[in-house]
């Protein structure tokens, strides 16, 4: 089985800043990794697919970077509707998630 | 536009089976190139893979899941089901449906429904 490591797991951050969050899985993966925002109550949204391509409508202010098994997501101007808690997502070989990484305000 | 709803109890007995079905909307199940999948959340917790299927019924499950549940698609009604056995309150959560093109991540989720495992 991929395991997925997210960290950190908590991120306190202020409008502005920029923000990374980072995503190893436990073999390599190539570029088969998407990041998906979730806010409360709400399903889960692509922001980024095969680890660097923005998904559909999301804000540039998002990138992702990396192949094999070390991954990141930046968020380069943290905004007002960014605070979520964000999973990395492997499907190199069937699926797996990350545990997450909640952002919150500082 | 693409959708998937869920439905089915939200209240299921501990040593029953969960079972819920998801329908698609906006385009045909068999369009092609596709994974019908199945992820879960517990309340307060992260997301969980179940398994998924393909529209020719080939399937792949979660391992820590996978002696418990079974996953099936009826392209006639343009719908996919899980079916999880033997449940405890473990299973209690948010489960979604969810669609996503073979080599790329999930693009589509169901809004999610609450199963609660309890007597």
């Amino acid at each position: 089985d991929i395991q997925m490591t997210q960290s950190p797991s908590t991120l306190s951050a202020s409008v502005g800043d920029r923000v990374t969050i980072t995503c190893r899985a436990s073999q390599s993966i190539s570029t088969s990794l998407a990041w998906y925002q979730q806010k409360p109550g709400r399903a889960p949204k692509l922001l980024i697919d095969r680890a660097s391509a923005l998904g559909r409508g999301v804000p540039s202010r998002f990138s992702g970077s990396g192949s094999g098994t070390e991954f990141t997501l930046t968020i380069s101007s943290l905004q007002p509707d960014d605070f979520a808690t964000y999973y990395c997502q492997q499907y190199n070989r069937l699926w797996a998630f990350g545990q997450g990484t909640k952002v919150d305000i500082q | 536009q693409v959708q998937l709803q869920e439905s089915g109890p939200g209240l299921v007995q501990p040593s029953q089976t969960l079972s819920l079905t998801c329908t698609f909307s906006g385009d045909s199940i068999t369009s092609g190139g596709y994974y019908w999948g199945w992820i879960r959340q517990p309340p307060g917790k992260g997301l969980e893979w179940i398994g998924y299927i393909y529209q020719s019924g080939y399937t792949e499950y979660n391992p820590s899941l996978k002696s418990r549940v079974t996953i099936s698609i009826d392209t006639s009604k343009n719908q996919f089901s899980v079916e999880l056995y033997s449940v405890t309150a473990a299973d209690t959560a948010v489960y979604y449906c969810a669609r996503a093109p073979t080599i790329f991540g999930v693009s589509t989720w169901g809004q999610g429904t609450l199963v609660t495992v309890s007597s």
